[in-house]
């Protein structure tokens, strides 16, 4: 069966410390990676994608998720936070042949000044 | 560019009642999505639209309806509310199918009682 798995419901992490949002897959099929963001009383926006080349990815406010296959894994980072990342994160994945994104059911990351 | 509107922003209805929820894009996007989000479940899809005049069922379309006539908008109805269709609703683009990135509304918020 194909699906995605965000263990985490809520993660509170002091801020400048690290941060690591676990993302989960389960495919036969090749998959195209996203994470998604949602601040208080917004919709979601892009934070980054992997659909091939590097495994590593980055976004512009200094989050990073990997592609790990062996692990069906991708995994967002950030080495230090800020006030401004209190959010909840959304993993994604658009399995290859489909036209649907399967969304996680979200982390809410607490950011504890 | 507005990008993607949502109307209303906020709904309340009696059980029974119907309402349609309006998206529109200035985008000139091809695919068009409803979701919905509730606590712990991340985001379900109820229906999409690959194009002008076509419509698909999502994850979870039982108790809505669709339309997209004019390939800006795109309408989700609810027939007959029910307490359990009480949920934040958000719509999304995508500019085809060879790009990825879906582009969210800012939400309705819909409470049936």
């Amino acid at each position: 069966a194909q699906s995605v798995t965000q263990l985490d419901s809520q993660v509170p992490v002091f801020e400048e410390a690290p941060v690591e949002l676990r993302c989960n897959y389960s495919s036969s099929v090749s998959v195209y990676l996203f994470w998604y963001v949602q601040y208080p009383n917004q919709g979601l926006q892009l934070l980054l994608k992997y659909l091939s080349g590097s495994t590593l990815v980055e976004s512009i406010n200094g989050f990073e998720a990997e592609f790990n296959k062996s692990q069906t894994s991708f995994h967002l980072r950030k080495p230090s936070v800020h006030i401004s990342d209190t959010a909840e994160y959304f993993c994604a994945v658009r399995f290859f042949g489909n036209e649907k994104l399967t969304f996680g059911t979200g982390t809410r990351l607490t950011i504890i000044p | 560019n507005a990008g993607v509107t949502q109307t209303p922003k906020f709904r309340v209805l009696k059980t029974g009642q119907s309402m349609t929820l309006l998206c529109a894009q200035d985008m000139n996007h091809e695919y068009m999505y409803w979701y919905r989000q509730d606590p712990g479940m991340g985001l379900r899809l109820i229906h999409y639209s690959v194009g002008e005049g076509t419509t698909a069922k999502g994850e979870v379309p039982d108790g809505y309806n669709v339309s997209r006539l004019k390939k800006q908008n795109f309408l989700l109805g609810l027939e007959s509310a029910a307490p359990s269709q009480t949920s934040v609703y958000f719509c999304a683009t995508r500019r085809d199918r060879l790009t990825d990135t879906q582009y969210f509304g800012p939400g309705t918020r819909l409470t049936v009682l």
